[in-house]
């Protein structure tokens, strides 16, 4: 799976949009884009994911560049209950019972301020 | 809520013993998956079941086992427990193709 290089924290005011990068300038052509969050030794939770093109949901919204070698993670109007740490993960798309393991990095703090 | 349930939350126990710990993953997921996380190793891939059949093994240490039932709930077993052994555990499950992992809330273990 292609590495990762995330900054190791970030802030960013209640109500502003926070943007969260990624840099996975190694990736392969079928690997996908994952971001999850772990706040404070909860479960990690799952965001959002994509392999070429920019993906929306309820939750963030994330911007891939053309390249691929990068992408950014928005959310985008950030609450006090968005401060956690955000993962980057880049791996393969799975089929059937392939394996899939996650592998984590150290990720982002994302601390938003009141 | 993720669906996907882990018990106990909670564990305390002493060196040497042996505990297990639970999951039942999301309706439907045949994959269950066990990551620990202590405080200076992060979060670890364990170990991968697919459907009752083991499908990988990432870091986990010979003291350790799982399985997992015809009904997809899984048990990680951790043996002659060490000081060491002390982080949350969190399985987690997955569907079809090129679906997410879905977290549970962790089991954290604490060796006395």
């Amino acid at each position: 799976d292609a590495k990762t290089t995330q900054p190791p924290s970030m802030d960013c005011a209640e109500g502003r949009a926070a943007n969260l990068p990624c840099n996975h300038s190694t990736i392969s052509g079928n690997e996908y884009v994952y971001w999850y969050r772990q706040i404070h030794s909860q479960g990690p939770q799952y965001i959002i994911h994509g392999l070429k093109n920019n993906e929306t949901n309820e939750m963030a919204s994330l911007i891939i560049t053309e390249d691929r070698k990068s992408s950014t993670l928005i959310l985008p109007h950030a609450t006090l209950r968005d401060t956690a740490v955000y993962y980057c993960i880049v791996r393969v798309g799975n089929s059937g019972g392939s394996n899939y393991k996650l592998t984590f990095g150290k990720g982002t703090l994302l601390t938003v301020n009141p | 809520d993720s669906g996907v349930t882990q018990t106990p939350k909670h564990l305390i126990t002493a060196t040497g013993q042996r505990v297990t710990l639970r999951c039942s993953p999301r309706s439907g997921d045949l994959s269950v998956y066990w990551y620990q996380q202590s405080l200076d190793q992060g979060l670890q891939f364990l170990i991968h079941y697919y459907n009752g059949e083991e499908r990988a093994k990432g870091n986990i240490l010979e003291r350790f086992s799982a399985q997992q039932f015809p009904d997809l709930h899984s048990e990680l077993n951790l043996s002659s427990l060490e000081l060491g052994d002390s982080a949350l555990y969190f399985c987690a499950s997955s569907g079809g193709t090129n679906q997410p992992q879905h977290f549970g809330d962790g089991t954290r273990l604490s060796i006395l």
